[in-house]
């Protein structure tokens, strides 16, 4: 079954500094998506990134990065220095659409707080 | 470009009462899909839609809810006898396709007292 675990539940920096929002996730197939949101205090999910699993490239954009590791099922998220508006609870999401299943499955979230 | 919109934005009801829920797409999206979000949770996925047809529907949808998508566009969502454990954020996503990303819209936050 799909699961996807955000172990951080709230992470509070400094501003400018860098901070990594970790995500690991189980699934039963080789062919799958993952996704990061940004859920800032207004509320709508906005997307920041979609990778699929034959794609290990590292990607970065701007102040954020990302670091997908299908050996450790780990889809990490990275700011680089952060600023106060990157304050937001970030989900991980999965998605298997060769079973079908095309919901997606969020982690329960990390709250992040940049501190000014 | 418009971006996915739902309404109403909030909702208070009583228990006991029926209440809906719309949605309306990103307009070249065929795909639909329904969640529900409570206090420090994840979204939860409910149900989805490609063109007019539910594929798919979640265990946590019980005979109280259901959902439409009419000519593959707008979607409702309903609650009948409405419960306090139905307080939640409804969101409402959309896509082109299986394997792209899905946008959101503002979410309906249910409150049931």
């Amino acid at each position: 079954a799909q699961k996807v675990t955000q172990a951080q539940t709230e992470i509070s920096v400094v501003e400018k500094e860098d901070v990594t929002l970790d995500c690991v996730y189980e699934t039963r197939d080789t062919t799958y998506y993952l996704f990061w949101y940004k859920q800032p205090p207004s509320g709508e999910l906005v997307f920041l990134i979609r990778r699929n699993s034959f794609d290990e490239q590292n990607e970065i954009s701007g102040r954020y990065s990302w670091n997908f590791q299908k050996s450790t099922s780990s889809f990490n998220f990275t700011i680089t220095a952060s600023q106060v508006v990157d304050s937001a609870v970030y989900f991980c999401a999965l998605s298997e659409p060769n079973f079908g299943n095309e919901k997606l499955t969020f982690g329960t979230g990390t709250r992040l707080t940049i501190i000014p | 470009d418009t971006g996915v919109s739902q309404d109403p934005r909030h909702k208070i009801t009583k228990r006991g009462q029926n209440v809906t829920f719309r949605c309306d797409p990103i307009s070249e999206h065929n795909r639909l899909y329904w969640y529900r979000q409570t206090l420090g949770q994840g979204p939860e996925f409910l149900t989805y839609f490609q063109n007019e047809a539910q594929l798919e529907k979640s265990r946590l949808l019980s005979d109280r809810f259901s959902a439409e998508r009419p000519k593959g566009s707008f979607s409702t969502l309903e609650i009948q006898r409405t419960e306090q454990g139905d307080s939640a954020m409804y969101l409402c996503a959309s896509t082109r396709g299986e394997v792209y990303e899905q946008y959101f819209g503002p979410g309906t936050r249910l409150t049931v007292t």
